[in-house]
């Protein structure tokens, strides 16, 4: 089955710099890997997404890249506010419907 | 958009009771429920996926006859811990394909305390 492997596991930055989290995928039969957002005690919250025909999406502060061929993607996030602290997990969608999720970034944006 | 509703948010029980958690789509026709549970500080596993009008498909390492899992109806999917342990406290959470567009609601999530 698929495995998702996420990095780093916490990141600390400080306000207004950029910070990147990493995932890679091994099901290459994978074509839609979604990012959410969680705060302590909620439910994920989707920020972006990226489908396999598309090497890259942004919105506003928030841009994802997706290579194919290496398998892996990226969240980039620029400007840092402290509101942006939170759980970040990535996610991949392989043919049979089935999300699997990276195992998760906690982000700390010092203001 | 589509609306996952899931009840209680929070349930404090005792060991040896039984638990139900109900998740209803508001607006939408959940053919597809998963059931996902996650510890603090770690990632969403997946338990289980229901499908209506059929049983579950469990995951590897996942008591079928512990969490019982029912999606009787389009709207509605109920996941029941039975015999509670301490060890089952933890965050359970469902979410539904809303269908086309790779579409993933999540419920609000339950916090389960098995005392």
């Amino acid at each position: 089955g698929e495995n998702v492997e996420q990095h780093p596991s916490t990141l600390s930055v400080q306000e207004g710099d950029s910070a990147v989290i990493k995932c890679t995928y091994s099901d290459s039969a994978s074509n839609y890997f979604p990012w959410y957002k969680q705060e302590l005690g909620k439910r994920p919250q989707l920020i972006i997404d990226i489908r396999s025909n598309v090497g890259e999406k942004k919105d506003q502060r928030i841009a994802v890249t997706l290579n194919k061929t290496a398998k892996h993607f990226s969240l980039h996030i620029t400007e840092t506010q402290p509101e942006d602290s939170a759980v970040y997990f990535c996610a991949a969608l392989n043919a049979g419907n089935m999300l699997t999720f990276g195992g998760g970034t906690r982000l700390m944006v010092k203001p | 958009g589509a609306v996952v509703s899931q009840h209680p948010s929070r349930v404090i029980c005792k060991s040896g009771t039984s638990v139900k958690i109900e998740c209803r789509s508001l607006d939408f026709q959940a053919t597809t429920m998963f059931w996902y549970r996650q510890f603090p500080k770690k990632s969403l596993m997946l338990m289980a996926t229901s499908n209506e009008g059929s049983k579950a498909t469990y995951e590897q390492g996942v008591e079928k006859d512990k969490f019982l899992i029912n999606h009787a109806s389009l709207t509605l999917s109920t996941l029941t811990v039975t015999s509670a342990h301490p060890e089952d406290s933890s965050f359970y959470i469902c979410s539904a394909l809303t269908g086309g567009n790779y579409g993933y609601t999540f419920g609000s999530g339950t916090r389960l305390t098995v005392v």
